[in-house]
């Protein structure tokens, strides 16, 4: 029922793009996407409603192919501020089921 | 003005003790939640309440059990702690479930020894 975030781990240099998967075992109503800092609350992105919307937040942003139940996080020109780790979120569409993913640590480094 | 405010920030106590944290938010939501985050960064929900009435219950032990007093508050009771426990609890809410973003407050660290 928890989706599953690939890649579990990523280490960037300042400037590189980074891209997160998230893939879900059932079918989607949503998806959201969150940033946690390290001891830090986690923080919203954005989130997805509609299959194949594409949202965009800065140099952040994803897509929702509701087919594949899957979305991706796209993060370009990457900043020291990107660092954290990053969630997907997943509202099915039967019921009230809600699960965060697996989560997605990266390093962001000079 | 902190939006989602949960109390305490740090609490270390013994096995078998029973204690709770306490949650409110000043958003005006009507959904409020409880996750529970482990060792591993896995985020749980435990529960959550909309319009006063618990509409997720996770297979959660029964130890657990939250208190929400009005919309604006939501508590959690934690009965004989175990040492499995020990993680950080974050409430957060939203207006509506799960279909708009989410605030969190700033997480409980419960430390079971």
């Amino acid at each position: 029922q928890q989706p599953v975030q690939s890649p579990q781990a990523v280490i960037l240099r300042e400037g590189e793009d980074a891209v997160i998967n998230c893939s879900s075992s059932k079918a989607l109503y949503s998806v959201h996407w969150y940033r946690q800092k390290h001891g830090e609350a986690p923080v919203f992105l954005m989130i997805l409603l509609k299959g194949g919307e594409q949202k965009g937040h800065d140099k952040i942003s994803a897509s929702f192919n509701e087919k594949k139940q899957q979305s991706s996080l796209y993060l370009t020109a990457s900043q020291l501020s990107y660092s954290g780790t990053y969630f997907c979120g997943t509202d099915a569409n039967t019921g009230n089921q809600f699960y965060f993913g697996t989560g997605t640590s990266l390093t962001v480094i000079p | 003005d902190t939006a989602v405010s949960q109390t305490p920030k740090y609490l270390v106590t013994q096995m078998g003790n029973d204690k709770s944290i306490k949650c409110e938010q000043n958003l005006g939501h009507d959904t409020m939640y409880w996750y529970k985050q482990d060792s591993k960064k896995f985020l749980k929900i435990m529960f959550s309440y909309n319009n006063k009435e618990l509409i997720i219950n996770e297979t959660v032990p029964n130890r657990f059990s939250p208190k929400s007093p009005d919309k604006a508050h939501l508590n959690l009771h934690i009965n004989s702690l175990e040492l499995g426990d020990s993680a950080v609890y974050f409430c957060a809410s939203s207006q509506g479930w799960a279909r708009t973003e989410a605030f969190f407050g700033q997480g409980t660290r419960l430390t079971v020894v």
